[in-house]
């Protein structure tokens, strides 16, 4: 069965520092996993999914996410934060193959930018 | 633009009244899903369809129904509302198979009394 963990429910950052959102997953074959974000009073949107093409992978905004399966992990990093990005972070994954494949979200992260 | 509505943004109800949660997707996706959303416990699912008047289970069905007697709408009720119901539902489309994308829907902030 899938999971994914969290490390970190907050963190807090200077705007213009780098943003490191910790996810490991466990998986016993490799999965597609997500990084999905949710403003204040607003439903999840996609920032970006690893489907094995490549592993380290762009998102929108500026974030971008490295699939590391020595480590099982896949963090999302921004080089620079923004005030605009202060919101919470999930981090999920997925089996490969079949509609009926759920996905499991972390427990999430609220990013937090102080000016 | 994509989009996935739900009925209502805040809804109030007591304890032991039945409640319909509403969702409307309109990009003729085939999958429609309903989470749980509460601090510290991430997004939980609830059911999910696949197709029209097709149902699965999620992690946590139990105290919930669902019905999609049209592609663009899948329902979530609660026969008897209880207080431990409190929380944000979201519901959300998706078309074909995973790594598709979900999309989300605004979510319904629901406060049982």
């Amino acid at each position: 069965a899938q999971s994914v963990t969290q490390l970190g429910s907050h963190v807090s950052v200077s705007e213009g520092a780098l943003v490191l959102l910790r996810c490991n997953y466990s998986s016993s074959v490799p999965p597609y996993l997500f990084w999905y974000v949710q403003y204040p009073n607003q439903g999840l949107q996609l920032l970006l999914k690893y489907t094995s093409a490549a592993t380290l992978v762009k998102g929108i905004n500026g974030f971008e996410a490295e699939f590391k399966k020595s480590e099982t992990s896949f963090h999302l990093t921004k080089p620079s934060a923004h005030m605009s990005d202060a919101a919470e972070y999930f981090c999920a994954v997925t089996a490969r193959g079949g509609a009926t494949n759920k996905l499991i979200f972390g427990t999430g992260t609220l990013l937090a930018v102080q000016p | 633009d994509v989009k996935v509505t739900q009925s209502s943004r805040y809804l109030v109800k007591r304890t032991g009244e039945k409640v319909f949660l509403e969702c409307v997707q309109d990009m003729d996706h085939e999958n429609m899903f309903w989470y749980r959303q509460d601090p510290g416990l991430g997004l939980r699912l609830i059911y999910f369809s696949y197709d029209v008047k097709m149902k699965e289970k999620g992690d946590i069905p139990e105290g919930y129904s669902v019905s999609r007697e049209k592609k663009e709408r899948f329902s979530l009720i609660l026969e008897s509302a209880s207080t431990n119901q409190t929380s944000m539902y979201l519901c959300a489309s998706r078309a074909g198979s995973p790594p598709g994308e979900q999309f989300f829907g605004p979510g319904t902030r629901l406060t049982v009394l």
